[in-house]
């Protein structure tokens, strides 16, 4: 079975711009959550999506958002970019909410 | 605040021998706890977990100890292999799945030969 895929797997945007990062969960599993990775923080929650719906969100600002299609597959949007957005996107799915969360190979977001 | 900690920043372990990683956590309404094993430019890895309802919980060579009034649990690995060179990350959840993960900042494993 194939694992989480997120792409792009790099990019590089300028402060200001907006970006949109994509993940393709698991085959069947329904929920997927975003994590924002950095040397200083750690890994940090962002949101969670399940059935199309955000069921929980981790405390960022609202440049932070996403959106679940009906195929699970997700998207996450940051508008505004700041340089401290700079960061390892990581993508998770799981089956259910109740279970343990699988994680793609990330995004490397440089914002310059 | 940190919610979840490792103190460890790194840990050497010779390999064939015991590794054991730990980990602290503040918040007692946490009540599921999972060890992820990261390499670089790779995303976490799923390696074990554990319910608050249990104290241990074995999967081959890993093994994860809560002890809940301490609030701390622990990552043993018998016998560390070379290919366990990576950074380790306890997380927890309030409730299984119903929440976000909260991590720790992690531990980096380096086997010896």
């Amino acid at each position: 079975k194939a694992g989480v895929t997120q792409t792009p797997r790099y990019l590089i945007k300028t402060r200001g711009q907006q970006v949109t990062l994509s993940c393709s969960p698991i085959s069947g599993h329904r929920s997927v959550s975003w994590y924002q990775q950095t040397p200083g923080q750690g890994l940090q929650f962002l949101f969670e999506y399940f059935s199309e719906t955000q069921r929980n969100k981790g405390n960022f600002p609202g440049r932070f958002s996403g959106r679940q299609f009906s195929n699970s597959r997700s998207e996450m949007n940051v508008s505004t970019l700041e340089l401290g957005d700079s960061a390892l996107y990581l993508c998770a799915s799981s089956l259910a909410r109740t279970t343990e969360q699988y994680f793609g190979p990330g995004t490397r977001l440089t914002v310059t | 605040d940190q919610q979840v900690k490792q103190n460890s920043p790194s840990l050497s372990v010779q390999e064939g021998r015991i590794s054991i990683l730990n980990c602290d956590y503040t918040n007692s309404m946490f009540d599921y706890f999972l060890w992820y094993k990261k390499y670089p430019a790779e995303g976490p890895t799923f390696l074990i977990s554990i319910s608050s309802i249990k104290d241990k919980n074995e999967d081959g060579r890993f093994t994860v100890f809560l002890n809940k009034s301490a609030k701390h649990l622990s990552l043993h690995i018998v016998p560390s292999q070379p290919g366990d060179s990576a950074v380790y990350f306890c997380a927890a959840s309030l409730v299984v799945g119903a929440d976000g993960l909260t991590f720790g900042k992690g531990t980096h494993l380096i086997i010896q030969p």
